[in-house]
């Protein structure tokens, strides 16, 4: 079934550890997001891509990279985590032919002690 | 840039009553205006989008209608139920690859 997933769903972790976490689509799209949302506030975009090889900033200041080197992943990398980057990452896409639906995954919560 | 407004912040509604959700966009060129629900827990999930060559979209309980002349659009749902309670989520953008641009969203409990 065609979805997004995202890995881990949870994740709790010390404070100056490097963390990744994993996205992937097997919904053919094009573009893909990250968006940090502490839980049922606003949705903040701090990462996007049109297609392999291209990344963008978002809004929001992060102190994250991206890659996107398969069309269907886009990896997230905090390189030392801090308590600050405490929150729910979430990771969308969408067609980014004209109908700019974007479907969303599940999650991952971050912890960082 | 394309700024989004969403009232009210938290909306209290009696199971059956109807409850509106607006929401305000700058950007005049924006043209898909998409509402996404979040139960707790959950992720976001696309219930109902209107494109600007339509003025009122319905699906079953829920409608959206919009005004491009005042630049607003809003979420109607009718006869309420407790599964509505979440929180809701307007968005714009322009066709052809541009970003979506969300509102701060509208958090609905649905009372029973």
């Amino acid at each position: 079934e065609a979805d997004i997933y995202q890995t881990p769903r949870y994740l709790v972790i010390g404070t100056g550890k490097k963390i990744t976490l994993e996205c992937s689509q097997t919904m053919g799209h094009d573009k893909m997001y990250w968006y940090q949302q502490d839980p049922g506030m606003e949705l903040h975009l701090i990462h996007y891509s049109y297609g392999v090889n291209s990344t963008e900033k978002g809004d929001l200041s992060s102190e994250s990279t991206v890659s996107r080197i398969r069309t269907e992943h886009f990896p997230l990398t905090l390189e030392s985590a801090r308590p600050s980057h405490t929150s729910q990452y979430l990771c969308a896409s969408s067609t980014g032919t004209g109908k700019e639906t974007q479907y969303f995954g599940p999650g991952t919560r971050l912890l960082v002690l | 840039g394309e700024n989004v407004e969403q009232h009210p912040s938290t909306l209290s509604v009696q199971e059956g009553d109807s409850a509106v959700i607006k929401c305000t966009y700058s950007d005049s060129a924006s043209n898909y205006f998409p509402w996404y629900k979040q139960e707790l827990g959950k992720r976001p999930q696309l219930i109902i989008d209107i494109r600007s060559n339509v003025g009122e979209k319905k699906d079953q309980r829920i409608a959206v209608t919009l005004n491009k002349t005042a630049k607003h659009f809003s979420l109607h749902i009718t006869e309420t139920q407790p599964e509505d309670s979440a929180v809701y989520f307007c968005a714009a953008s322009k066709s052809y690859g541009q970003n979506f641009v969300f509102g701060p969203g509208t958090r609905l409990s649905v009372l029973p």
